[in-house]
């Protein structure tokens, strides 16, 4: 069983809307969580880093929650843009020696 | 440099060769990791590096692949006798340490294919 899932697998969404992308773990222990953005054929990029005590960190358009308790977080991404069109990637820090990273999410904006 | 710089981006090899893919870190990031991509799929861990000491070597698939990091700079991924299922994006990320927090930055990757 996969220690860190995301769903949907795969989203698609038109321009200009919002979605929401899930991220469920069990890694233990935790200390951060982190969601990355990889372009096809590029390297994953951070969208933003949330320690255990933090509940919601913002970058520009892009708001990723976290619910340590249930082990859950999301990324929630606003009036999307064509650009947005990605992959979403979800990783699990386990004190920096090992990241748990997820399968992710193929996002697909449509004009 | 500015960023990671991995190189080849590209490398197209015949099955049974050898082939070194490097990984040049940000200046200063004492942590270096390599990860491979298959088309598709997830990334899955293969080393990590603080300095020039490898504590985790857990996710080398097998004997063929190997690591080495010099100056604590530089890292080379060599893959001996390569396989078809070899195949695959080749990445490689830095931080400024291996501690929890640090931002790790990848870079583009080199894709190898294996005929």
């Amino acid at each position: 069983k996969n220690q860190v899932e995301q769903s949907p697998q795969s989203l698609i969404i038109l321009e200009g809307k919002n979605c929401t992308l899930q991220c469920n773990y069990t890694v233990s222990p935790f200390s951060n969580l982190r969601w990355y953005k990889q372009d096809t054929g590029r390297g994953p990029v951070s969208l933003t880093i949330m320690t255990f005590s933090e509940n919601t960190k913002s970058n520009g358009r892009y708001t990723a929650t976290l619910d340590a308790d249930t082990k859950q977080s999301s990324l929630h991404i606003t009036a999307s843009q064509l650009s947005d069109s990605a992959s979403y990637i979800c990783v699990i820090d386990n004190y920096g020696q090992n990241f748990v990273f997820g399968p992710g999410t193929r996002l697909s904006v449509l004009p | 440099g500015a960023g990671v710089s991995q190189s080849p981006s590209n490398k197209v090899t015949e099955k049974g060769k050898d082939v070194e893919l490097r990984c040049d870190p940000i200046s200063g990031h004492t942590a270096l990791y390599w990860y491979r991509q298959s088309l598709g799929q997830g990334l899955e861990f293969l080393i990590y590096f603080q300095g020039n000491s490898a504590p985790d070597k857990s996710g080398l698939p097998s004997d063929r692949f190997s690591a080495e990091r010099t100056g604590g700079s530089v890292s080379t991924l060599t893959i001996q006798r390569t396989q078809q299922e070899d195949s695959a994006v080749y990445l490689c990320a830095s931080s400024l340490g291996g501690g929890s927090g640090n931002t790790i930055y990848f870079g583009e990757g080199s894709w190898l294919t294996v005929v």
